[in-house]
C-alpha cells in the first residue's frame, strides 16, 4: 500500500515562513494536493495539482514539489492559518491516500 | 449553493452492520465522481473509497475492503456506504466528498461528516 509521510507538528511565529513537506514514492507519479483543517471543520483544499491555490486562498500559501516530496509553504504566516494540514495524492490502484497530517502552530 | 449533508451515524455493536448517506443538492451529483473519508476522534484522515460518476467502477482502501460497499443513486441525488462486519477501529466521523480536480477546474467540496461509533 502507499503512504505519505509528513512530520507531525511545525511551529512558527506570526509573521515567519511556515514548510510543511510530505514524501511518498507515489508523488513521483501523481499530483499531491494539501487540506487545511480546523477543530471541528471539515477539510478545505488550498493546494491542488502540487503548486496550484484554488481561488480564495490567500496568496501567501504555495506549493512545490521535487522528486518524490513536495511542500506547502505559507509565507508570513498568520494566526488564523494555525490548523492542521494534510497531503493527498491518487495512487496507480484507483485508492487515495492521505498523509499523517502536520499540526501548524502559530504563536 | 453547493451542499452535502451525510446521514445514518450512529452506535452500532462489532459485527453489524450500519449504511450511511450523503444527500447532495446545488449541483449535478452525476457528473462527479465521489469519495468517502473518514476521521477517527482525535486521528487523522483516512481515505475509504470511491466511486466513479456512473456508478460503474468502485474502489476501496484496503482497511475495508470485502466490508464495504459504496454506491449510488443519481436519480436521487444520494451517495451511499454500506458498512458490514463492522469493527472497533471503524469508529470515526465519516465524510463524503467531491475531490474533483478536473485540469484547471476544482470542484472540491466537504460534508460536516456523520459520526459512527463501534462499541459493545
Amino acid at each position: 500500500s502507499y503512504e505519505l509521510t509528513q512530520p507531525s507538528s511545525v511551529s512558527v511565529s506570526p509573521g515567519q515562513t511556515a514548510r510543511i513537506t510530505c514524501s511518498g514514492d507515489v508523488l513521483a507519479k501523481k499530483y499531491a494536493r494539501w487540506f487545511q483543517q480546523k477543530p471541528g471543520q471539515a477539510p478545505v483544499l488550498v493546494m491542488y495539482k502540487d503548486s496550484e491555490r484554488p481561488s480564495g486562498i490567500p496568496e501567501r500559501f504555495s506549493g512545490s514539489s521535487s522528486g518524490t516530496t513536495v511542500t506547502l509553504t505559507i509565507s508570513g504566516a498568520q494566526v488564523e492559518d494555525e490548523a492542521d494540514y494534510y497531503c493527498y495524492s491518487g495512487t496507480d490502484n484507483n485508492q487515495g491516500v492521505f498523509g499523517g497530517g502536520t499540526k501548524l502552530t502559530v504563536l | 449553493q453547493v451542499l452535502l449533508a451525510e446521514s445514518g451515524g450512529g452506535v452500532v455493536q462489532p459485527g453489524r452492520s450500519l449504511r450511511l448517506s450523503c444527500a447532495a443538492s446545488g449541483f449535478t451529483l452525476s457528473r462527479y465522481a465521489m469519495h468517502w473519508v473518514r476521521q477517527a476522534p482525535g486521528k487523522g484522515l483516512e481515505w475509504v473509497a470511491v466511486i466513479s460518476y456512473n456508478g460503474s467502477k468502485e474502489y476501496y482502501a484496503d482497511s475495508v475492503k470485502g466490508r464495504f460497499t459504496i454506491s449510488r443513486d443519481n436519480a436521487q441525488n444520494t451517495l451511499y456506504l454500506q458498512m458490514n462486519s463492522l469493527r472497533a477501529e471503524d469508529t470515526a466521523l465519516y465524510y463524503c466528498a467531491t475531490l474533483a480536480v478536473v485540469g484547471a477546474t476544482v470542484f472540491d467540496y466537504w460534508g460536516q461528516g456523520t459520526l459512527v461509533t463501534v462499541s459493545s
